[in-house]
């Protein structure tokens, strides 16, 4: 069974950072491109940012460029997101998902708020 | 980047009558069109994926058309489980981008 489980959100001030990670089981891991997806509760789902399944190539949407770094270990099953210079507006809840052209597979989420 | 434009933002619709959601994209992402559903507290789940084909699992009243630029979600007779909200995405161009969601309510 695919399973995609995120953690790492917490509360952080402005212009702090935070690390997110995203444990991956059930499949190939290195087989796949990763996404990560945001959205802010009661609204729509944003793109973030995604990595190639050998981690050589990535893409970021133009909010957080400069400011976001995605990797993955793929001997640990692992994709991460270090965010930096946090923003009000990049509170949410932070989903990773499995690139499979479409996003077939989605954790649960972990929430990150920016607050002072 | 590509723009997609859902409608309507809320559809009211009584069970077991027919839903029709629309998504726009602003310029042509050939058939690389995907469907999420979401409810309450949950992660979104694939629905549809090449604009037309029904994901692992998903009931055949969910049917999805279109290319290019204009597509249609289809629920063809509304059950309780269905209300819920309906993104597309389109994966055709970096970066992906997502509607705004249609929300299906209960009429």
């Amino acid at each position: 069974e695919v399973q995609l489980v995120e953690s790492g959100g917490g509360l952080v001030q402005p212009g702090g950072s935070l690390r997110l990670s995203c444990a991956a089981s059930g499949f190939t891991f290195s087989n796949y491109a990763m996404h990560w997806v945001r959205q802010v509760p009661g609204k729509g789902l944003e793109y973030v940012s995604a990595i190639s399944s050998n981690g050589g190539s990535t893409n970021y949407a133009n909010s957080v460029k400069d400011r976001f770094s995605i990797s993955r270990d793929n001997s640990k099953n692992t994709l991460y997101l270090q965010m930096g210079s946090l923003r009000a507006e990049d509170m949410g809840v932070y989903y990773c998902a499995r690139d499979n052209g479409p996003l077939d597979y989605w954790g649960q989420g972990t929430l990150v708020t920016v607050s002072s | 980047e590509i723009v997609m434009t859902q409608s309507p933002a809320t559809l009211s619709v009584s069970p077991g009558e027919r839903a029709t959601l629309s998504c726009r994209a602003s310029q042509s992402v050939s058939n690389n069109l995907a469907w999420y559903q979401q409810k309450p507290g949950q992660a979104p789940r694939l629905l549809i994926y090449g604009a037309s084909t029904r994901a692992t699992g998903i009931p055949a009243r969910f049917s999805g058309s279109g290319s290019g630029t204009e597509f249609t979600l289809t629920i063809s007779s509304l059950q309780s489980e269905d209300f819920a909200v309906y993104y597309c995405q389109q994966y055709n161009n970096w970066p992906r981008t997502f509607g705004q969601g249609t929300k299906v309510e209960i009429k």
